[in-house]
């Protein structure tokens, strides 16, 4: 799987969009790109992922730029409660073997 | 509820010891994935298995094995336990590759 690369830690204020970047410029062809998100010391939970198209759901917005080597998620109303770090990954969606690294991810803090 | 169980939630053991981790995927899942997280560190790949047969291995120490059974649930088998294994560990499933789901983990406590 390929190699993500997020920045260690954000503010956002809390009622406004949160930005989060993710570079990943060695992803395949094959490779979605995923986000998952760690409150304190919780299971992590998943957000959205996507291909190559951007992608919404009641969590997030997912933008892909067009040669896939970066991505953006959104929060679009930041509360408190989005206080979390998030975690970006790029994966397959066959069955071999995945050592899926979720690296040391961004630790958003929404401030009110 | 994530629909992926893990038991226990919480474990103090000693040093030297042995214990077992157990994973029940969510439904329908056939991968079962474990990860280790340390205090304050991100989530550390260990082993994946498909369907029974092992897939993926991390940096997995030699002390740690795990396997998946018929049923598709998963046991994490940690042995000579030292302090520094101490750590939440974290069990994911997934239907064959795609998304993962986690479950909520087993805090270990090695004193």
């Amino acid at each position: 799987d390929a190699k993500t690369t997020q920045p260690t830690s954000m503010d956002c204020a809390e009622g406004r969009a949160a930005n989060l970047p993710c570079n990943h410029s060695t992803i395949s062809g094959n490779e979605y790109v995923y986000w998952y998100r760690q409150i304190h010391s919780q299971g992590p939970q998943y957000i959205i992922h996507g291909l190559k198209n951007n992608e919404t759901n009641e969590m997030a917005s997912l933008i892909i730029t067009e040669d896939r080597k970066s991505s953006t998620l959104i929060l679009p109303h930041a509360t408190l409660r989005d206080t979390a770090v998030y975690y970006c990954i790029v994966r397959g969606g066959n069955t071999g073997g995945f050592k899926t690294i979720f690296g040391a991810g961004t630790r958003l803090f929404v401030k009110a | 509820d994530s629909g992926v169980t893990q038991t226990p939630k919480h474990l103090i053991t000693a040093t030297g010891q042995r214990v077992t981790l157990r994973c029940s995927p969510r439904s329908g899942d056939l991968s079962v994935y474990w990860y280790q997280q340390s205090l304050d560190q991100g989530l550390q790949f260990l082993i994946q298995y498909y369907n029974g047969e092992e897939r993926a291995k991390g940096n997995i120490l030699e002390r740690f094995s795990a396997q998946q059974f018929p049923d598709l649930h998963s046991e994490l088998n940690l042995s000579s336990l030292e302090l520094g294994d101490s750590a939440l560990y974290f069990c994911a499933s997934s239907l064959a590759g795609g998304g993962y789901t986690f479950g909520s983990g087993t805090r270990l406590t090695v004193v």
